[in-house]
């Protein structure tokens, strides 16, 4: 099956910085790749997604880029704000005619430092 | 537009006693996900529902765990009987796919429930 990686765990940045979180995946088949973020005590929520049929995708000030070569994602968070602390998750599925179960990496908690 | 809710928001229980967790999706979405996230660790998978259809139960950890979803409208989890690794958040999340398999599957996740077995 398939299999996520997310590095790194946890990630602290000045406010105004950039962060990347990475992601490997391993099963070929998958062709979307959504990133949610979760708020302390909130739910999570999808922020970005690309296909495997786009290299990149830009929304404001977050950067999702796909190597499918390579199997690995990364999101970019530009002109970090205290509100971009959560927690990150990446994820990877292949979407199937019926829905697609998404298979997590193991998160990222980001700490944006005014 | 509400958005995918879950009850109850807490569960504290002892070793051996049931639990049942329940989810509402959006209305109208056909698909319904159960996901489990264990001691900070990830988000994992646990069963996917096609209106009352199982379409994957995979990630079911055992025959301790019966998903149901009568009607394909709201969907329950029960936990009978539940032990201490059964501790966790239970997430579920709907959504409705269009466009086949080139479109669009956006998964909505609700709140949560937060399972504490003692």
């Amino acid at each position: 099956g398939e299999n996520v990686e997310q590095h790194p765990s946890t990630l602290s940045v000045q406010e105004g910085d950039s962060a990347v979180i990475k992601c490997t995946y391993s099963d070929s088949a998958s062709n979307y790749f959504p990133w949610y973020k979760q708020e302390l005590g909130k739910r999570p929520q999808l922020i970005i997604d690309i296909r495997s049929n786009v290299g990149e995708k830009k929304d404001q000030r977050i950067a999702v880029t796909l190597n499918k070569t390579a199997k690995h994602f990364s999101l970019h968070i530009t002109e970090t704000q205290p509100e971009d602390s959560a927690v990150y998750f990446c994820a990877a599925s292949p979407v199937k005619a019926a829905g697609n179960k998404l298979t997590f990496g193991g998160g990222t908690r980001v700490l944006v430092k005014p | 537009e509400a958005g995918v809710t879950q009850f109850p928001s807490h569960s504290v229980i002892e070793k051996g006693q049931t639990v049942t967790l329940r989810c509402d999706p959006i209305s109208g979405h056909d698909n319904l996900y159960w996901y489990r996230r264990v001691m900070g660790k990830e988000i994992k998978f646990l069963l996917h529902f096609v209106k009352e259809s199982k379409q994957d139960e995979s990630g079911m950890p055992n025959n301790r765990f019966l998903a149901e979803r009568t009607g394909g409208t709201y969907s329950t989890l029960k936990v009978q009987p539940a032990e201490l690794e059964d501790s966790g958040v239970y997430f579920c999340a709907s959504s409705q796919l269009t466009g086949g398999v080139r479109g669009t599957d956006t998964q909505y996740f609700g709140p949560g429930t937060r399972l504490t077995v003692l």
